[in-house]
């Protein structure tokens, strides 16, 4: 079955404490990149990657670190998580060609950072 | 540089009458434009999308949408309401060929009896 993983699902943390969100899509797809969501405010891309090596910012990238070591993984860290960070996060992923660029949503990690 | 702009925060609709959802957006290229759906606690799904062939794009669940160039518009529609079509709505702008997306703050349509 086609899909996007998030690990974990749900997450509360301390200030401070350094954390990873993993991501996993199965697709061969090129392009991944990761969001957040706050009551408002819709979803605001905090990085995003074309293809393996190949990140840049999204529109909040600051207190946010990613990499793209292998093209199926995409991991979202945090070295110093903040409570301004407390909010629910998408991976996404989709292909390079415009007819069929659709991205390809997880299911979501919700953190709270105390 | 992209941006998007849902005209309505909330829209509330009887159930068996039209939805209409606003999108404008702005774009310094020529863009492909999207609507995804949110169910509450879920996660995000496709409804449709424009990415520079038919001006009039249908999707899932009986949706449309028509893209107007001169308007900067894109607007979401459908003939008659379903309570299964109360979620939240998002329109997504994005250079051709991926790259940084830009989403609405969202339209939540609620569905009456």
């Amino acid at each position: 079955e086609a899909q996007v993983t998030q690990n974990p699902r749900y997450l509360i943390t301390v200030t401070g404490k350094k954390l990873t969100v993993t991501c996993s899509q199965n697709m061969n797809h090129e392009y991944m990149s990761w969001y957040r969501q706050d009551p408002g405010l819709g979803l605001r891309q905090i990085y995003y990657s074309m293809n393996v090596e190949v990140t840049d910012k999204g529109d909040v990238p600051e207190g946010y670190k990613v990499s793209r070591k292998e093209k199926r993984n995409f991991p979202l860290i945090l070295e110093s998580p903040s409570p301004n960070q407390t909010s629910l996060y998408f991976c996404a992923s989709s292909s390079w060609d415009q007819y069929s660029d659709t991205q390809y949503f997880g299911p979501g990690t919700r953190l709270t950072v105390l | 540089a992209q941006s998007v702009t849902q005209l309505d925060s909330h829209v509330s609709v009887s159930e068996g009458t039209p939805v209409l959802l606003r999108c404008n957006y702005s774009s310094s290229y020529s863009p492909s434009l999207f609507w995804y759906v949110q169910h509450p606690n879920k996660g995000l799904q496709l409804l449709l999308k424009y990415t520079s062939a038919a001006t009039l794009v249908k999707g899932i669940n009986g949706f449309e949408a028509e893209f107007k160039k001169s308007e900067t518009s894109f607007h979401l529609t459908k003939p008659s309401a379903h309570m299964s079509d109360a979620a939240e709505y998002f329109c997504v702008v994005s250079p051709t060929n991926a790259g940084k997306s830009t989403f609405g703050d969202g339209t939540t349509l609620t569905v009456k009896p």
